[in-house]
This record gives structure tokens, C-alpha cells and sequence, in this order.
């Protein structure tokens, strides 16, 4: 089967403590995305990679940290420095082209709760 | 700059009753465009996409959408309201930037189906 893996479903942490949420793809895709979802607001991009070592930026990158090392996985650490980390986490995944915009397949998401 | 705008936060029908979920964009190139249903505590689904061929979009579980230019709109529908059409609904934005899919997503709309 092909699809979108997030690891876990739910997770706990203290407040104060650095987590790592996994995310992988089987899809071959190259370009991997991490978005955070809070009730009301919509998906807001936390960061991106369209290749192996590369990523940046997005919108809301503050508190956050990426690795790509491999073409399949896109792991994302929330850290101490993050103000208000309790939200659902989503990874997505799409081909990446200059000339169309794909669409992205989406992970069944991580729940974090920091307390 | 572009913008989602879903003008609805909730809508409520009858099983069996036609769907409208509302949704106005703003892009300054020529836009692609999408619906992503999300059921509580998942992950989102595509359900249908715009890609500058035809207006009219058939997507899956029967709903559809129409791409407006002069009215900057893309609304879904669908004839007939099934229970498990109860979900949130996501319209989307896509512009190609730096090389990548940017994809701006609207608020959502949760369509609540009754008995």
C-alpha cells in the first residue's frame, strides 16, 4: 500500500521538553511538508523540502526543526522554544514540478498535547 | 499574494438534500484549486481538483465543483447528502512559488448531516 505514515497518533510531553514527530512516505515523491492545524485556522505551513538535504522555511517555522536525509522521510522536532505546541501536526507529500501544481497526499496526523 | 476565502464556517442539511459549500480565491497568476475533506482526528483526503482544463469538476463521492473566474469562486456541491458526508471541508489555493506548491487553505466549512 502507498500512503503517508505519522508516527505516533497521540503524544504527551512536558512542557519544556524537545519531540520528534515522525513522518514517512512510500509514494516517491520528492517534495515533503509539514503543516500545523489548530481548530478555526486552517493548515498553516511549518516547513518544506523538495529535496534530500534541502528544506525550507514556511510560514510559521518559529520553534520548530527539520531534517531530510533520506527521500522517504521528513522528521519534525518541536522544541522547548515553541510558545504554544498543542495542536494536530500533518505531514504531506507531492510530486514537485516547475510547470503544475500537484496535489498533496496527506498523513492521518499526530495529536501533541504538551502540559 | 493569494487568499481562500470559505464563507461558511458551518452548514447544516438533510440526508438526501443537495450540499453548497461556498469558497471565493485571490491569486495573481492563474490558479489551481482543490477540495480536501478531513473526518475528525484524520488526516485529509483530496476530493476533487481544478487545473486550468475544464470549468467543471467531478470528483469523488458524487460532489463536484465549478471554477467561476469572473466571480473568483469555486463552490462544491453535491445532489443528494449522505450521512457519512458529515466532515469538514477545505478549499485550496495553489500557486507554483520558488519551485514548490505553496497551497493556501481556507478556514473550512463543517457540514453537519442530519436524519
Amino acid at each position: 500500500d502507498g500512503g503517508i505514515t505519522q508516527s505516533p497518533k497521540y503524544l504527551f510531553r512536558k512542557e519544556g521538553q524537545n519531540v520528534t514527530l515522525s513522518c514517512e512516505q512510500n509514494l516517491n515523491h520528492d517534495a515533503m511538508y509539514w503543516y500545523r492545524q489548530d481548530p478555526g485556522q486552517g493548515l498553516r505551513l511549518i516547513y518544506y523540502s523538495q529535496i534530500v538535504n534541502d528544506f525550507q522555511k514556511g510560514d510559521i517555522a518559529e520553534g520548530y526543526s527539520v531534517s531530510r536525509e533520506k527521500k522517504e522521510s521528513f522528521p519534525l522536532t518541536v522544541t522547548s522554544a515553541q510558545k504554544n505546541p498543542t495542536a494536530f501536526y500533518l505531514c504531506a507529500s507531492s510530486i514537485d514540478s516547475q510547470e503544475y501544481s500537484y496535489e498533496q497526499y496527506f498523513g492521518p496526523g499526530t495529536r501533541l498535547t504538551v502540559t | 499574494a493569494q487568499s481562500v476565502t470559505q464563507l461558511d464556517s458551518h452548514v447544516s442539511v438533510s440526508e438526501g438534500t443537495p450540499v453548497l459549500l461556498r469558497c471565493n480565491y485571490s491569486s495573481s497568476y492563474s490558479p489551481s484549486l482543490f477540495w480536501y475533506v478531513q473526518h475528525p482526528n484524520k488526516g485529509l483526503q483530496l476530493l476533487l481538483k481544478y487545473t486550468s482544463a475544464a470549468t467543471l469538476v467531478k470528483g469523488i463521492n458524487g460532489f463536484e465543483a465549478e471554477f467561476k473566474k469572473s466571480e473568483t469562486s469555486f463552490h462544491l456541491t453535491k445532489p443528494s447528502a449522505h450521512m457519512s458526508d458529515a466532515a469538514e471541508y477545505f478549499c485550496v489555493v495553489s500557486d507554483r512559488w520558488g519551485g514548490g506548491n505553496k497551497l493556501t487553505f481556507g478556514t473550512g466549512t463543517q457540514l453537519k448531516v442530519e436524519l
